[in-house]
């Protein structure tokens, strides 16, 4: 099974921040990795998909590199409503697997 | 309008069986793989089973292989996931999700239905 580890598993950031996630897989997974966001109560949202292709929807200030192993979410300003628990997946083999998580949080 | 709306969750014992279904509409279902996904209360995301989205089949996260069984009943546009044995870590919130027309990464989820196993 390919493992996700998310890092940090928290960030302190206030409004106007840039925020970086990392998600490092134990192996491979080209470019098939996904970055949600999810707030208490809800449902994930999809934010990027194909590690770096922009959701239909979701604001330019969400963005997605890397490909193979090593991949990065960044909010480029945080807004008031991107304080949420953010996750990745990767779509390159089963079983699918999820990072930890990292959770946005206000400083 | 994509629409996935689950039902089925509710309290059961442990080794007792629920049936999950997930009533998809606003897209041809047939089309696409589906999974569900659990997220137990306070924890991350866990995928328990799907459909594949390229080779077809279905698939099962370890921790469920054996007593879970996912279907698709396109005529009628709904998901399903039959759960036996249950046991208290399968106390959980399971979405339904739709994934994209290329791999199961999830563009759509449902609004979630809690499973409790408990005696």
């Amino acid at each position: 099974d390919i493992q996700m580890t998310q890092s940090p598993s928290s960030v302190s950031a206030s409004v106007g921040d840039r925020v970086t996630i990392t998600c490092r897989a134990s192996q491979g997974v080209s470019s098939w990795l996904a970055w949600y966001q999810q707030k208490p109560g809800k449902a994930p949202k999809l934010l990027i998909y194909v590690a770096s292709s922009l959701q239909s929807g979701v604001p330019s200030r969400f963005s997605g590199s890397g490909s193979g192993t090593d991949f990065t979410l960044t909010i480029s300003s945080l807004q008031p409503e991107d304080f949420a628990t953010y996750y990745c997946q990767q779509a390159n083999s089963f079983p699918l697997t999820f990072g930890g998580g990292t959770k946005v949080e206000s400083k | 309008e994509v629409q996935l709306v689950e039902s089925g969750g509710g309290l059961v014992q442990p080794g007792g069986s629920l049936r999950l279904s997930c009533a998809a509409s606003g897209f041809t279902f047939s089309s696409y793989a589906m999974s569900w996904v659990r997220q137990a209360p306070g924890k991350g995301l866990e995928w328990v089973s799907g459909f594949s989205a390229s080779v077809g089949g279905t698939y099962y996260a370890d921790s469920v292989k054996g007593r879970f069984t996912i279907s698709r009943d396109n005529s009628k546009n709904t998901l399903y996931l039959q759960m036996n044995s249950l046991r208290a870590e399968d106390t959980a919130v399971y979405y339904c999700a739709k994934a994209t027309q290329v791999a199961s990464l999830f563009e759509y989820w449902g609004q979630g239905t809690l499973v409790t196993v408990s005696s």
